[in-house]
């Protein structure tokens, strides 16, 4: 069965970190760059950040720089969403994404993520 | 680069509605949408120049010219009633952004 599988809900304090996983099954892992998304309640859809197939390149949105890491276990088929300093702004579900892209005739390009994970709420409180 | 979205439209059961989205980076790339009901993680809905994922109603269709994409609903239903984003790449960094999204009521 295609699918993502994240961890459950976290509960942290301000200041602390949370480290969230998305395990993969069903598809070939390594053929993908995988996604972070993120929702805070009542809020629209925040991009977070991606990652390549083999782990080693990362790209991430530029209000998280420095506090957002992203990892992943090739042998698990498994990535990891870590974001430290945790504030009460940060309390949001957090959802994985697979990437796929393509492009037209003309070299125009488009990527979409066609596979989710049903979302790990984090919740920061002090 | 931003994405903006009208943050609601409503139409009447059975006519058509169109959601836009519009930034620079649609000059680029094309949008993507997705829809959204409460409580449930985004469905792709069209992607690519106008293309729809297996089980989504070819009421569904996209457009784009220029800086603007659209998402139309032909004969909209009342499971239609969601929020729809638009998504696209940034078009000056390795980044991608999200609209605002659209909130769409059906009467």
């Amino acid at each position: 069965q295609v699918q993502l599988v994240q961890s459950g809900t976290e509960v942290k304090i301000p200041g602390a970190s949370v480290k969230v996983s998305c395990k993969a099954s069903g598809f070939i892992f390594s053929n993908h760059w995988m996604h972070w998304v993120r929702q805070a309640p009542g809020q629209g859809l925040e991009w977070m950040g991606i990652i390549n197939p083999s782990g080693d390149t990362t790209s991430y949105a530029q209000r998280l720089q420095g506090r957002l890491t992203l990892t992943r276990d090739t042998s698990t088929n498994t990535v990891y969403m870590e974001l430290r300093s945790l504030r009460s702004e940060d309390t949001a579900t957090y959802y994985c994404a697979r990437d796929e892209s393509d492009q037209d005739s003309g070299g125009r390009q488009w990527w979409f993520f066609a596979l989710w994970g049903r979302g790990t709420l984090v919740a920061v409180s002090s | 680069s931003e994405l903006t979205q009208d943050p609601a439209v409503s139409v009447a059961l059975g006519q058509t509605v169109r959601i836009t989205c519009q930034g620079d980076s649609l000059r680029s790339y094309y949008a993507t949408w997705y829809q959204q009901k409460p409580g449930q993680a985004p469905v792709l809905v069209i992607y690519g120049k106008n293309n729809r994922p297996s089980g989504i109603p070819d009421r569904f269709s996209g457009s784009s010219s220029e800086i603007t994409a659209s998402l139309t609903i032909t004969g909209a239903q009342a499971e239609d009633e969601a929020d729809y984003y638009c998504k696209s790449r940034d078009s000056s960094s390795f980044q991608w952004v999200f609209g605002g999204g659209t909130k769409l009521t059906v009467l």
